[in-house]
C-alpha cells in the first residue's frame, strides 16, 4: 500500500509562511494527494488535493514534485488557528481495497 | 447547510457486548466512510459506502460492518467489544466518493469499553 511520510511536529511564528512536507515514494499513477488538518476534539478538516499539477485554494497551496514521490503544503501566512495536525493522505481513485492511508500526521505549532 | 452528524457522541460498553453508530450525512451526498482513531494506531479507514453498496474497505476484522440506507444515512456496528476498540469513531460523507472530492467530517462518536 502506498505510505506517506511527515515530520512529527514543526514550528512556525504568526504571519510566517509554512511549508509542510510530505513524502510518497510508493504513489502510484491513481493516487490523489490530499490534505486535511485536525483540531483537537474535532474531526479532521480538509484543507487541499491535487492528482499532478500545483492546486491553490483560499487555504493553502499545494506544491506537486515532478515525479510525484513528494508534496509540500504551503500556509501562505500561518494564524494561530492554523494549529493543528495535519495529514497527507494519498487516496486511490480506482481501488476498493483500502488504499487510504493516514500516517501521523504533523503537528504545527504556530507562535504568537 | 447542515454538516455530517453522528449520534451518539459519548457511549460506554462493557467489553463482549455489541454498539451500533450512527451517521446521518450531508444532505445530496451519497458516499459515506468511517474511520477509527486512537492513540495508538492514529486514524484509520474503515470502510466506505456508496448508493448503499460497501466500496471500499479497510483493513479490519469482520466484527465492524457498517450499511447505508437509500437516504444515505449509514451505520457502523461493533460485535463482540474488545478493550482495543475503544476510539473515537468519525463518519464522513462527500459527493461521490473518496479520491479527487472533498470529504466532510463529523465530530465523532467518543466510545469507551470497560
Amino acid at each position: 500500500d502506498a505510505k506517506t511520510t511527515q515530520p512529527n511536529s514543526m514550528e512556525s511564528n504568526e504571519e510566517e509562511p509554512v511549508h509542510l512536507p510530505c513524502n510518497h515514494s510508493t504513489i502510484s499513477g491513481t493516487d490523489y494527494i490530499h490534505w486535511y488538518r485536525q483540531l483537537p476534539s474535532q474531526g479532521p478538516e480538509y484543507v487541499i488535493h491535487g492528482l499532478t499539477s500545483n492546486v491553490n485554494n483560499r487555504m493553502a497551496s499545494l506544491a506537486i514534485a515532478e515525479d510525484r514521490k513528494s508534496s509540500t503544503l504551503i500556509l501562505h501566512r500561518a494564524t494561530l488557528r492554523d494549529a493543528a495536525v495535519y495529514y497527507c493522505i494519498l487516496i486511490d481513485r480506482g481501488s476498493t481495497l483500502g488504499r487510504l492511508y493516514f500516517g501521523r500526521g504533523t503537528q504545527l505549532t504556530v507562535w504568537p | 447547510k447542515a454538516g455530517v452528524t453522528q449520534t451518539p457522541r459519548y457511549l460506554i460498553k462493557t467489553r463482549g457486548q455489541q454498539v451500533t453508530l450512527s451517521c446521518s450525512p450531508i444532505s445530496g451526498h451519497r458516499s459515506v466512510s468511517w474511520y477509527q482513531q486512537t492513540p495508538g494506531q492514529g486514524l484509520q479507514f474503515l470502510f466506505e459506502y456508496f448508493s448503499e453498496t460497501q466500496r471500499n474497505k479497510g483493513n479490519f476484522p469482520g466484527r465492524f460492518s457498517g450499511r447505508q440506507f437509500s437516504n444515505s444515512r449509514s451505520e457502523m456496528n461493533v460485535s463482540t467489544l474488545e478493550l482495543g476498540d475503544s476510539a473515537l469513531y468519525l463518519c464522513a460523507s462527500s459527493l461521490e466518493g473518496l479520491a479527487g472530492n472533498t470529504i466532510y467530517f463529523g465530530e465523532g462518536s467518543w466510545l469507551t469499553v470497560v
